[in-house]
This record gives C-alpha cells, structure tokens and sequence, in this order.
C-alpha cells in the first residue's frame, strides 16, 4: 500500500542549529501539505503545494523556516536557526489534487526536539 | 475565522462501552467535516469524513458520525470500544469558502480492560 514517506523520524538538536525535514508523497500525489502539530494540539497547516509551486504558505515563518519542492514531487522543510518553540510534530501529508474532497494521507511524522 | 471544538481532551472507557467522543465547529455555512485517528508516533489516519448527503456517515472500525447543523455538531460514537480503539481523535473542518483543513485540540480515548 502506498504510503507518505518521511525522514528522519525523530531529531534532537539544539537552538540556532539548521534542521531539515524530507517528505516523499504517494506517487502521483499532485498537492503536498506540511504541518506542524504541537504537542497537546491539533495539526496547523505551515504550507501546502501544487506540483513544484507553492499554493498558500501564509502560516509558515518565513524568517526562519523555508520549503521547496523543486520537480513538484518530495519536499523539503528546513528550519534555520531553530528555536526552543519549535519543538513538535512535522507532519506531511498528500493528496490527489488541491480540492477540498481530495482526501489528504499523512505521514508518520518528524518529531523535533529543540535543547 | 471557522474553528472547531473538541469538548474533553481525554476520555475514558471500558472496553465493550459506548464511545462518544464530541466535536462542534462554529460557522453559519456547514463546513465539510472530517474525524482523524492518530496511534502513538504515527500521522493521521481518516476515520470519516461528510460532505453533502446523509447526515449519519460510516467510517472504518465501526466508528460513525451524526452531522447536526442545528448543534453545529459532528459528534463520533462507536457501540462497542475496544482496546485497539485508544489513540488521539482529531476533529477537523474545511470552511466553505477555503480550502484549508482546521484541526481541532484532539481527544485522547484511553480504554479500560
């Protein structure tokens, strides 16, 4: 069955230090979404794509936080210099398309410690 | 701005009882509507979901969901819990003017044997 695919799944660093988060999506999954669920809440969206171009990254902090897809297939979320409050879940997700039907499938999670 | 409540952050249940887990959104227009599960380092999972149609949806596990417009409410019951049944439930909407999925805070469903 496929799956999202998300690497690594847990990470330990400490504040001003660069992390970086990868997502694989099911093959053919045209939109991407990443999320950040801290702990206690539910998911918030950080930025969500349509093929390699960015479709709403509103809630993303653009100071520190950057994404990119750049062949419109896995993605990258990086976070340079990380925070203490940056400590949570990084969920991706995908799905067939961008409309509010598609369903959209998660992966298991990035779980980011910040020391 | 829509936001969706999810009354109980924890809920505990012995096993073969009813499961009731609640959630309300708020907003004059029905979003669509959806219930997540989430198991211990794992994502979500869709459990259900309602669109338009019957207000009384199925999902997997034997979980269903009553949409009430006039309680705003989309509430999750399952007749009988079981063990494998504890993880965190997530209520979540898409507004009907936009296409970002909100989450609610989750409930933790802890069964008892």
């Amino acid at each position: 069955e496929a799956e999202v695919a998300q690497s690594p799944r847990y990470k330990i660093t400490e504040k001003s230090q660069a992390v970086a988060f990868w997502c694989d999506p099911i093959s053919g999954h045209a939109t991407l979404y990443w999320y950040r669920q801290i702990l206690g809440q539910g998911p918030e969206l950080l930025v969500q794509f349509q093929d390699e171009s960015v479709v709403d990254d509103s809630q993303l902090p653009k100071d520190r936080f950057s994404a990119e897809r750049l062949k419109g297939v896995d993605s990258t979320l990086k976070i340079q210099p990380a925070e203490l409050g940056d400590s949570a879940m990084y969920l991706c997700a995908s799905s067939l398309g961008p409309g509010r039907l598609d369903e959209q499938f998660f992966g298991p999670g990035t779980r980011l410690t910040v020391l | 701005a829509q936001s969706v409540t999810q009354l109980g952050s924890h809920v505990s249940v012995s096993e073969g009882a009813l499961v009731l887990l609640r959630c309300n959104y708020s907003s004059s227009v029905p979003p669509y509507l959806f219930w997540y599960v989430q198991y211990p380092n794992q994502g979500l999972q869709l459990l259900l979901k309602y669109t338009t149609g019957a207000t009384l949806v199925k999902g997997i596990n034997g979980f269903e969901a009553e949409f009430k417009k006039s309680e705003t409410s989309f509430h999750l019951t399952k007749p009988s819990a079981h063990m494998s049944d504890a993880a965190e439930y997530f209520c979540a909407v898409i507004p009907y003017n936009n296409n970002d999925m909100r989450f609610g805070a989750g409930t933790r469903l802890t069964v008892k044997p």
